[in-house]
């Protein structure tokens, strides 16, 4: 069965530190990943996703993200956090089984000043 | 226009009440979802519409009833609600319903329902 693992529930970075926020998968096919972004009461702003090809992706707000097969997993990076990016961050396989999601239970992330 | 749009963006109701939520796509998809979402968890699915034919309705109570009038639209009837319906409510669309990357979901900002 399809799951996603976001191991960290809290995170908290400064303004101006690096960031990796983690994702974990399982499933036995091509997986179609997603990272989305959700600030407080907001609805889902999608990052990035993967689907084939290069596995370093490229997304909006200066976010990339790295497919490792090997390790089944998706993890989001950014090199300078600004502390507009404080949300919640979801990540998502799918779709599957007539356009299921699954996701992850997110990370949420808090950059102090 | 690749916007799911969602009206309204906040909600009050009582329990006794009816109210209706609206969702909007003029992207031409076939595929919509309405999805709820409780504080710090992530979307849970609702139901999925089809060619405006329901296809998945994951157990939810009959309080919540949807209706999709036209390719565009997506309405979720509200009715007797409990306090703990009390969520995020999540709109999605898609080109059509299946498996991989060309039926990825576009989702709309939600709407913000509290029942008293």
């Amino acid at each position: 069965a399809q799951s996603v693992t976001q191991p960290d529930i809290h995170i908290t970075v400064s303004e101006g530190a690096s960031l990796e926020l983690r994702c974990n998968y399982s499933y036995g096919a091509t997986p179609y990943l997603f990272w989305y972004v959700q600030s407080p009461g907001q609805g889902l702003q999608l990052l990035l996703k993967y689907f084939s090809g290069d596995t370093l992706v490229q997304g909006i707000k200066g976010f990339e993200a790295e497919f490792k097969r090997s390790q089944s997993s998706f993890n989001l990076r950014k090199p300078s956090v600004h502390w507009s990016d404080a949300a919640e961050y979801f990540c998502a396989v799918g779709p599957y089984n007539f356009n299921k999601f699954y996701f992850g239970s997110g990370t949420k992330l808090n950059v102090k000043p | 226009d690749t916007e799911v749009t969602q009206t309204p963006k906040h909600l009050v109701m009582g329990m006794t009440n009816k109210k209706s939520l609206k969702c909007e796509q003029h992207m031409g998809h076939r595929a919509m979802y309405w999805y709820k979402q409780k504080a710090k968890k992530p979307p849970e699915l609702m139901f999925v519409y089809s060619y405006e034919k329901l296809s998945i309705n994951e157990s939810v109570p009959s309080r919540f009833s949807p209706e999709c009038p036209n390719s565009s639209l997506l309405n979720l009837h509200l009715h007797a609600l409990q306090p703990e319906d009390s969520a995020l409510y999540l709109c999605a669309s898609s080109q059509e319903r299946g498996e991989g990357p060309r039926y990825e979901q576009f989702f709309g900002p939600g709407t913000r329902l509290t029942v008293l």
